[in-house]
């Protein structure tokens, strides 16, 4: 079965400061990675995604998250912060499964941004 | 615009009574979902559908049912049977090109 964990619960950074928001994935072959952003009370906004080729992937907002297939992990990082940009973070797994496609979720990360 | 639009955004009920949100989409997406967010839980998959008239059970769908009638709609209803329904409903499309999800606002369940 496939899972996603994010490590962090919380994290709080300066604004201006540097950010990786961690996230390790299960899955039995090769997986496609997530990340998505979600302010209080709103939906989910997709920030960037990895299918395959190049590790490194970019996304909205100034977002980049790297593949590592050796440690599972798909780290969600930005050089540096915005006040705006504090908001729940959840990082997905799925694959190409076909007609029985779905999306695992981790259980997110809170982000706090400092004046 | 296209998108997907959840209704009500909030709704109270009084435990034994069913209560169904509404999910519609104009992104003529195939597949549907439905998730449940609790605090600290992240999104849990209640049930999905890949075509019309055809939908599978997610993994909490217990107290929960759905249909699929149309493509455009994914109604979802919680049922009495449900313990804790109290709980951040999140409707979803696929784009089967691109493999992502977009979500609707969510529909906030208060059982009094």
């Amino acid at each position: 079965a496939q899972s996603v964990t994010q490590p962090d619960i919380h994290i709080t950074v300066s604004e201006g400061a540097s950010l990786e928001l961690r996230c390790n994935y299960s899955y039995g072959a090769t997986p496609y990675l997530f990340w998505y952003v979600q302010s209080p009370g709103q939906g989910l906004q997709l920030l960037l995604k990895y299918f395959s080729g190049d590790t490194l992937v970019q996304g909205i907002k100034g977002f980049e998250a790297e593949f590592k297939r050796s440690q599972s992990s798909f780290n969600l990082r930005k050089p540096s912060v915005h006040w705006s940009d504090a908001a729940e973070y959840f990082c997905a797994v799925g694959g190409s499964g076909g007609s029985n496609y779905k999306l695992t979720f981790g259980k997110g990360t809170l982000l706090t941004v400092n004046p | 615009d296209g998108g997907i639009t959840q209704s009500p955004k909030y709704l109270f009920r009084k435990e034994g009574q069913n209560v169904t949100l509404s999910c519609e989409q104009n992104l003529n997406h195939d597949a549907m979902y439905w998730y449940r967010q609790d605090p600290g839980q992240g999104l849990r998959l209640i049930y999905y559908s890949q075509i019309v008239n055809d939908f599978q059970k997610g993994d909490i769908a217990e107290g929960y049912s759905v249909s699929r009638e149309k493509k455009e709609s994914f109604p979802l209803t919680v049922t009495s049977a449900q313990k804790n329904p109290t709980a951040f409903y999140l409707c979803a499309s696929l784009d089967g090109y691109t493999g992502e999800l977009f979500f609707g606002e969510g529909s906030r369940l208060t059982v009094l």
